[in-house]
């Protein structure tokens, strides 16, 4: 039973570029998170996809968007990336609102 | 202040030792309380589960939740190094919605 994929694992983009992270839940999953975590500190909630939806947003700018396919897989978009987006991107996956929340091992994002 | 507290150590043991790790929160509306490790460079894998008051035992590990304090512990008994790890605790008001994370404990138990 494969868990939560996610990919890349490692990139580095430039100041003001875009980036696009990729998510695959775990199997009979629906629900897909995104966390940012930035070193040395515990994961912050960026927003959660249900039957394609936003359902709820953290404290991140419009710059963070996202995406759920029909297949629950999921996209993170960062936009006009600066300097303190350097973090790493965690995906997590769980069955609606009944289960635990499972995450993916991530993807480290360097903005230099 | 954080929604969460988390002392971020690093907190280190002899091996065979008792881990003892603690989060506070300010938040009444959290019910559901987990525990997370995380290795180096690794995401964060599910230990613990607990929902409201009470204690859950697994293993060598215990979790313990006081609402009523607003605290929550994790023992680890027995540790080992391979116990050598972040330990993150996160709550949630409602199960599967989003967490709110502590700034994690860094434990090392030496051999």
């Amino acid at each position: 039973d494969a868990g939560v994929t996610q990919s890349p694992t490692h990139l580095i983009k430039t100041r003001g570029q875009q980036v696009t992270l990729r998510c695959s839940p775990k199997s009979g999953h629906d629900t897909v998170s995104w966390y940012q975590q930035a070193l040395g500190q515990g994961p912050q909630f960026i927003f959660q996809y249900y039957e394609e939806e936003e359902r709820q947003r953290g404290n991140f700018p419009d710059r963070f968007s996202g995406h759920q396919f029909p297949n629950y897989s999921s996209e993170l978009n960062v936009n006009a990336l600066l300097l303190g987006d350097s973090a790493l991107y965690l995906c997590a996956s769980s069955l609606s609102s009944r289960d635990t929340i499972y995450f993916g091992e991530g993807s480290w994002l360097t903005v230099v | 202040q954080k929604e969460v507290e988390q002392d971020p150590g690093p907190l280190s043991v002899p091996e065979g030792a008792i881990v003892s790790l603690n989060c506070t929160y300010s938040n009444s509306a959290f019910q559901y309380f987990m525990w997370y490790r995380q290795y180096s460079r690794k995401g964060p894998e599910l230990l613990m589960y607990t929902y409201s008051s009470g204690n859950k035992e697994d293993g060598r590990f215990t979790a313990q939740v006081d609402k009523s304090s607003k605290y929550i512990s994790l023992f680890i008994r027995d540790s080992q190094p391979s116990d050598s790890a972040t330990y993150l605790c996160a709550m949630d008001e409602a199960a599967g919605n989003k967490l709110t994370f502590g700034g994690g404990t860094r434990v090392l138990v030496k051999p």
